[in-house]
């Protein structure tokens, strides 16, 4: 098993550009989340899912949109970047027992808006 | 509302010698506590958690943790460090509410020195 992958590792955008991060799990996880990492923030939710087709917002939504048309598949959005949304991006699914589970990361991925 | 704080910012210990890394939470209700470690460009790991039980909870790489209730605490602990131990370390509290969201400290990093 793979995991939870993340598409790209690396990104440097200007402001005002969009992008897409692609997040997979082979896991049959329900669960998924996006999370941002900030130095001395530890990690803040962004958006999470409950199952395929559904999704809900974390403790930092504003400036991004998710989607999870595929059990497996969880896409973060960045419609228009602002460099407030330089970070470190995780992705992370669980099994679906909610609060018994961990959380299984993905390697991460570095933006950078200029 | 529910936080987690981990009062250090980083611990020093020399190789051989016992750590610990502090963790105080907030949660209404039973409190599922977690610990997860952080190498350098990588994603968080799982290394343990208390859901019920013994205080005494051991997890992986030879680490264990107490739940200490009246003292709302859930320090890691380790008899021997290891150089290799060398890393972030994050404390989580998970919750019940909708997609049984986690909330993580601002992590601790440990240095071991040699």
């Amino acid at each position: 098993n793979a995991g939870v992958t993340q598409t790209p590792k690396f990104r440097v955008l200007k402001t005002g550009q969009s992008m897409t991060l692609l997040c997979a799990q082979d896991m049959n996880h329900e669960y998924m989340y996006w999370y941002r990492q900030d130095p001395g923030m530890g990690l803040r939710l962004i958006h999470y899912s409950v199952g395929e087709g559904t999704t809900a917002k974390g403790e930092v939504p504003d400036g991004y949109n998710v989607s999870r048309l595929k059990k497996q598949n969880f896409l973060l959005g960045l419609e228009s970047a602002a460099p407030s949304q330089t970070s470190v991006y995780f992705c992370a699914s669980n099994p679906g027992q909610g609060r018994f589970n961990e959380q299984f990361f993905g390697p991460g991925t570095r933006l950078t808006v200029l | 509302a529910q936080s987690v704080a981990q009062p250090e910012d980083q611990v020093n210990v020399a190789e051989g010698n016992p750590l610990t890394v502090k963790c105080t939470y907030s949660v209404s209700g039973n409190p599922y506590l977690f610990w997860y470690v952080q190498y350098p460009n990588r994603g968080l790991q799982f290394l343990l958690k208390y859901i019920t039980g013994d205080n005494l909870v051991k997890g992986s790489y030879g680490f264990e943790a107490e739940f200490n209730k009246s003292q709302t605490s859930f320090h890691l602990k380790k008899p021997s460090a290891l150089v290799s131990d060398s890393a972030l370390y994050f404390c989580a509290v998970s919750h019940n509410t909708g997609g049984f969201k986690t909330i993580f400290g601002a992590g601790t990093r440990l240095f071991v020195k040699a």
